[in-house]
């Protein structure tokens, strides 16, 4: 069984701060994470992914998660947020097989302000 | 966009009446997945296939039968729609991607379909 808990529900940033939305997840085998992005009206894209190696692994748009076995989490990070960073975030976590299934934390929305 | 359209993209329909949606990939892919995402709730998983006629049952099931007569598309259908079924639904496949010794599977996602139900 896997869950993921994203907390904070709405995250609000100043342009340029730094970005941190938290990601815990639980799951009965070694997990691939993942971190989405969904901007108004569209579809999912993927930022980011932790699979085997490094545990800071770097994604598109400057975003960075590090993958951290002890306190299951895989938190996202951005030194520096952009105004085109408010979106809609999503951790989830799958197993390691073709046909794993994703399991979605709820979503942050981050909101990024002048 | 791993070559994923969903149809239709927007649909209204009333309570009661059969409704199915359509994905349909051109890669060749054998992994589908049908997900509802409704705030507060992040995305759930419908149904999922494997193959060709192979499908199971996901996390919210109730309410929705799915079909894969073939590999390119993949049919969810709700047989009786209900208000509770209004949501945006999105499909996605399974790829394996990456070097060897760091492969992975990465779920891409289609653009979805808002259905609403009156």
């Amino acid at each position: 069984a896997q869950s993921v808990t994203q907390l904070g529900s709405h995250v609000s940033v100043s342009e340029g701060a730094l970005v941190l939305l938290r990601c815990n997840y639980s799951s009965s085998v070694p997990p691939y994470l993942f971190w989405y992005v969904q901007y108004p009206n569209q579809g999912l894209q993927l930022l980011l992914k932790y699979t085997t190696g490094a545990t800071l692994v770097k994604g598109i748009n400057g975003f960075e998660a590090e993958f951290k076995k002890s306190e299951t989490s895989f938190h996202l990070t951005k030194p520096s947020a952009h105004m085109s960073d408010a979106a809609e975030y999503f951790c989830a976590v799958s197993g390691r097989t073709g046909y794993s299934t994703l399991t979605f934390g709820k979503g942050t929305m981050l909101l990024v302000s002048p | 966009d791993a070559g994923i359209t969903q149809s239709p993209r927007h649909k209204v329909t009333e309570t009661g009446t059969p409704v199915t949606l359509r994905c349909h990939q051109t890669e060749n892919h054998r992994y589908m997945y049908w997900y509802r995402q409704d705030p507060g709730h992040g995305l759930r998983l419908i149904h999922y296939s494997y193959g060709v006629k192979d499908t199971d049952k996901g996390e919210v099931s109730d309410g929705y039968s799915v079909s894969r007569s073939k590999t390119e598309d993949f049919l969810l259908t709700l047989e009786s729609a209900t208000s509770s079924q209004t949501s945006v639904y999105f499909c996605a496949i399974s790829e394996l991607v990456g070097l060897a010794g760091r492969l992975g599977y990465e779920q891409y996602f289609g653009p979805g379909t808002r259905l609403t139900v009156t």
